[in-house]
């Protein structure tokens, strides 16, 4: 069966310091990859996503970058946290007709 | 302008109760999805429904595609503390999905 894991599950990050968050995927191959973010309580804000190794989409132009260095293997990056980065950052596999979400990192940026 | 508008943005009620949840668009869509998210954790999917007019249900949830397939319904009968969550709906559109902004039910023992 497919899983897909993701972490750490929370982080706590100083204004400026760098950031690496990893996401990898199971029992699939070629999957498209997600990096989605999360205000409270809200809908999903698309990031970045991928459709193959060293292949990279970027929807909102931001602080953040995105790398695919394996075919299972998503890691979204910064070089210097903003406060506005804060949130819940989700991975996800799409499958066709829906997501496999990632269990979430929340990231604090102080 | 949001893709996806979803209505109520939050409910309360009570344990045995029924409820509808909205989701609506000015666009047509080839399909749409329903995830439901816990606190903390990702969304997970519940449905997805392609075809205009489409009833699918799942244990007490109902869901149905509007016939224009331009808006969605999710109906859940005799609501449990289980059922709390965050309700989103979604759509495909290039290969990627768009997501409402959610209702945010809460089921009350």
């Amino acid at each position: 069966s497919q899983t897909i894991h993701q972490w750490p599950a929370t982080l706590v990050q100083p204004v400026g310091s760098p950031l690496s968050l990893e996401c990898t995927v199971e029992g699939t191959s070629n999957p498209n990859l997600y990096w989605y973010r999360q205000a409270a309580g809200r809908g999903l804000q698309l990031l970045f996503y991928s459709v193959g190794i060293g292949q990279i989409s970027s929807e909102v132009p931001q602080n953040l970058s995105a790398s695919r260095p394996q075919d299972r293997q998503f890691i979204l990056s910064s070089k210097k946290l903003l406060l506005s980065d804060s949130g819940f950052y989700l991975c996800a596999w799409s499958f066709g007709w829906g997501y496999t979400f990632g269990s979430g990192t929340r990231l604090t940026v102080v | 302008t949001q893709l996806l508008e979803q209505s109520p943005q939050f409910l309360s009620i009570q344990e045995g109760e029924n409820l509808t949840v909205y989701c609506n668009s000015s666009s047509v869509f080839s399909s749409l999805q329903w995830y439901r998210q816990e606190p903390g954790e990702g969304p997970v999917l519940l449905v997805t429904v392609v075809t205009g007019g489409e009833v699918k249900k799942l244990k007490r949830l109902t869901f149905q595609f509007g016939d224009a397939r331009k808006d969605s319904s999710l109906h859940i009968t005799a609501a449990q503390p289980g059922d709390t969550g965050l309700y989103l709906c979604a759509v495909e559109d290039a290969g990627k999905s768009t997501f409402g902004d959610g209702t945010t039910l809460t089921v009350k023992p």
